[in-house]
This record gives C-alpha cells, structure tokens and sequence, in this order.
C-alpha cells in the first residue's frame, strides 16, 4: 500500500540554524500539508500547499517557516532559524483531491529538538 | 473558535473489555469528524470517519456516530485487542472553506493481556 515517508525520523539541532524537514507524498496525491504536536498538546495544522503554492497557512505559520516541492516527488518544510519552542513532531501529510471529507494519509513524523 | 475535546489518557484495559474514548467538538457549520490511530512508531492512519449527522463510522471493530445534538463523536469498540495498544485522535474538518483538520490531544490506550 503507498505511504507517506518523512526523513530524518529525528532531527537535533541549535538554537538559530536551519533545518528541513523532508516528505514524499503519495505519488497521485496533489495536496499536500505539514502538522505538528509539542509534546503533550494538539496536532496543529500549519499548512496546506497545492498546484506550487500555499493554499491555507495558520498563524504559527509565520516568516520563518516556508515550504516547498523542489522537485516532482519531495516535499518540504524549511525552519530558516529554530527556536526552542519549535521543538515538536512535524507530520507530513497528503490527498488526492481538496474536500472536507477526503482522507488526509500521513506520514511517521520527524521529530524536532532545539537546544 | 473550532476545536475538539477528547478525554485524556492513558486508558489502560484488559484485553476483550469494552472501549469508550469520548470525543466532543465546537464547531461553526457542519463538519465532517474523523477518528485517527497512531500505532507506536507509524504515522497517523484514517480508522473511521462520518461526514453527516447520525452517520456511524465503523471499522476493524471501532464505531462511532455523529451526534450533531450532543456535538460528540465518541469511539467505542466492544473487545479489545493488545494489538489496539496506539495512541487515538479525534478530529473534523469544516469541510466547506478549508481541508485543515483539528485535531484534539490524542487519548493512549494500554490493553494489557
């Protein structure tokens, strides 16, 4: 059955660098999206991105996240400077088409710390 | 504004006892309500849904309907499994403006032998 990879499955790193955190959707699914869960609270939505752009950002969502699919498979989101409060597990997931009902497919997270 | 309640975990059983894992939603509209599972070290999988008002979702054993009159879509199975032993997430969707899920906090559940 096709499934939602996510690399690397646990990330380390500073206070201030970059990270990115990579996904492979579903191979026909054409909406993709990024969640993520601090431990002990609600996975939250942070973005949803379809035909090469976002469609729906939350408020965390801010100048210092971005994403991107570089390419025809690959799927990323990109922490230009981490803080701590970053530190998280960040799903990936993917449909095929945009509906209330549709069946987001996820991926195994990557967990996130920032020291 | 939106969200989802779930009762909070852990929810520790022996195996073939009944399961309840309460779930209760705010929302502006109709939503579409969704119970995910996450199994130690997977991602989250889709295990039942309900797109409308008294719908029932069912599937490997789990059930759950839509009660647009007490706002709660509460899971239940009637004998568990140690295979259950995953980690449940209630959630909906608005479905008519946005795709996004709201998730609630996940309820673990322990089934021990």
């Amino acid at each position: 059955e096709p499934e939602v990879t996510q690399t690397p499955s646990h990330q380390v790193t500073q206070m201030g660098q970059e990270v990115i955190l990579r996904c492979v959707p579903i191979s026909n699914h054409l909406y993709f999206y990024w969640y993520r869960q601090i431990l002990g609270q609600k996975v939250e939505f942070l973005v949803s991105f379809y035909n090469n752009e976002i469609s729906e950002k939350s408020e965390i969502f801010d100048d210092q996240f971005s994403v991107e699919r570089p390419d025809g498979s690959n799927f990323t989101l990109k922490i230009r400077s981490t803080k701590l409060e970053d530190s998280a597990m960040y799903f990936c997931a993917s449909s095929e088409r945009t509906s209330g009902t549709d069946t987001q497919y996820f991926g195994p997270g990557t967990r996130l710390t920032v020291l | 504004g939106d969200s989802v309640t779930q009762m909070e975990g852990p929810v520790t059983l022996s195996e073939e006892a009944f399961l309840t894992i309460n779930c209760t939603y705010t929302a502006t509209g109709y939503p579409s309500l969704f119970w995910y599972v996450q199994y130690p070290g997977e991602g989250l999988q889709l295990l039942l849904k309900a797109t409308k008002a008294d719908d029932k979702g069912s599937n490997k054993g789990f059930e759950a309907t839509y009660r647009k009159e007490t706002t709660s879509f509460h899971l239940e199975k009637g004998s568990v499994q140690v295979s259950d032993s995953a980690v449940y997430f209630c959630a909906l969707s608005l479905a008519y403006n946005t795709d996004k899920l709201i998730f609630g906090t996940g309820t673990r559940l322990q089934v021990f032998p």
